[in-house]
């Protein structure tokens, strides 16, 4: 079946240093959600990414979107310890029915 | 606000005794969506409804049954718990089903089967 795979699947950065985590799926995927869920809380919705190639940025959280539609990543830059939680990819495949497959997730510590 | 909410927040319960989780919306979604999450993983989809129809996965134990009774409110019965069952219980919604628009997550039902 289709598999969502996240690295790395946890970071340890320093405040003020950039974070990426990458999204790979097994097969072509339609369109991308990322989710973030503090620890102790739920995931909550940040974006989607639909287009091939597609570059989207919120503040300091750039998320991309591969052209094979097959990978993403969320990047980070200057972290704040308020970005600490998992960060999940969730995808959904080409023409498969109707739900998302979340990928492994990447916890993300930040040391003040 | 708009929201989803999950009751009870913290759920103990013994081996074998049935224990009902439920959620509620304010946000006139058509879908209403059960996941399962154990610690440091994923959330795994149990089933969803998309109105009244009832979308089970393939890998969701019998044990694991719901109910709709109309728009706003949703439940998860759990017949006979096994200690495996220990988990966070997520209630999520969305406007349309197909993966292609926001889910939007409850706080989540932590349960502990003892």
């Amino acid at each position: 079946g289709q598999q969502v795979m996240q690295i790395p699947q946890y970071q340890h950065v320093q405040e003020g240093e950039d974070f990426t985590t990458y999204c790979n799926s097994s097969t072509t995927l339609s369109n991308i959600q990322w989710y973030k869920q503090r620890p102790g809380g739920h995931p909550v919705f940040l974006i989607q990414l639909v287009k091939s190639g597609e570059v989207k940025k919120q503040k300091r959280l750039t998320f991309q979107f591969g052209e094979a539609k097959k990978n993403s990543s969320l990047h980070i830059t200057a972290t704040q310890t308020t970005d600490v939680g998992t960060y999940f990819c969730a995808g959904r495949n080409r023409g498969a029915t109707n739900k998302l497959i979340f990928g492994t997730g990447t916890l993300l510590a930040v040391q003040p | 606000d708009a929201m989803v909410i999950q009751n009870p927040r913290y759920q103990v319960t013994q081996f074998g005794k049935p224990v009902t989780l439920s959620c509620s919306q304010t946000l006139n979604h058509n879908v209403m969506y059960w996941y399962q999450q154990k610690s440091s993983q994923a959330p795994k989809l149990l089933f969803h409804y998309y109105d009244k129809d009832f979308n089970n996965e393939a890998d969701t134990p019998d044990n694991f049954q719901s109910r709709r009774p109309n728009t706003s409110f949703c439940f998860l019965d759990i017949r006979s718990p096994g200690l495996g069952d220990t988990a966070m219980y997520l209630c999520a919604t969305s406007n349309e089903p197909g993966g292609n628009q926001p889910q939007h997550f409850g706080d989540g039902t932590r349960l502990s089967i003892l």
